[in-house]
């Protein structure tokens, strides 16, 4: 079945220490997204990618690094110069837009299952 | 003011009622409007795009005003499976979240009561 895995679900780390979360998507989708979503609150673009090798920083990108070797990867690491690191993270993908007939049929982000990463 | 604004809710409705969420956003370049459904400690699922002349799918319909900025979402005959958080979520970009940035809500939480 096509679709987007994330793991760990759950993820606890100590301060001070580096954690990569993993994203993989089967579905040949170009675009790939992590989000982190604090309770009560919506969700921020931490980085985005169009295409392999290739990424942009989103709204909070400090104290995060992301990188696009694979198509199907695209794995965040958060670094200890993050100062608030717990919290929900989520990856995303979206298809092309080439080769799309309807112009309507805008594009979705599909979404994986999440990470709840914690910091003791 | 914030970028994409909704009530927070709750709203808690009894089965078969109909109910209304809201949503503003600032930026008048936006030009892709959606509504996700995320319920409890789950990921996002795309509900529906909001299209300028409206849209209804099923007991849902979801309208767009663009000289207020104003993004509506109806549910008619709700069911307990309804309950769950709706998050407004809009882009700059006509094609959709593609081209890198939704910019989302931070949601209404819906409770359906039996």
């Amino acid at each position: 079945d096509g679709g987007i895995t994330q793991s760990p679900k759950y993820l606890f780390r100590k301060e001070g220490q580096n954690v990569t979360l993993s994203c993989e998507q089967n579905l040949n989708h170009d675009a790939m997204y992590w989000y982190r979503q604090d309770p009560g609150q919506g969700l921020r673009l931490i980085y985005y990618s169009q295409i392999v090798n290739d990424f942009q920083k989103g709204d909070i990108a400090e104290g995060y690094s992301v990188s696009r070797e694979k198509k199907e990867s695209f794995p965040l690491t958060v670094t200890s110069a993050q100062k608030n690191p717990t919290a929900f993270y989520l990856c995303a993908s979206s298809p092309p837009l080439i080769g799309r007939p309807d112009s309507r049929t805008y594009n979705e982000q599909f979404f994986g299952p999440g990470t709840r990463l914690t910091v003791l | 003011r914030k970028e994409v604004e909704q009530d927070p809710g709750p709203f808690n409705v009894p089965e078969g009622a109909t109910v209304a969420f809201n949503c503003t956003y600032s930026n008048s370049a936006s030009q892709s409007f959606f509504w996700y459904r995320q319920d409890c400690r789950k990921e996002p699922k795309l509900l529906m795009s909001v299209y300028s002349s409206g849209n209804e799918d099923g007991r849902f319909t979801a309208q767009l005003n663009r000289a207020s900025q104003y993004i509506s979402l109806l549910i008619r005959d709700s069911k307990l499976s309804d309950s769950a958080t709706y998050l407004c979520v809009v882009t700059p970009f006509p094609y959709g979240g593609s081209q890198g940035n939704l910019i989302f809500g931070k949601g209404t939480k819906l409770s359906v009561k039996p």
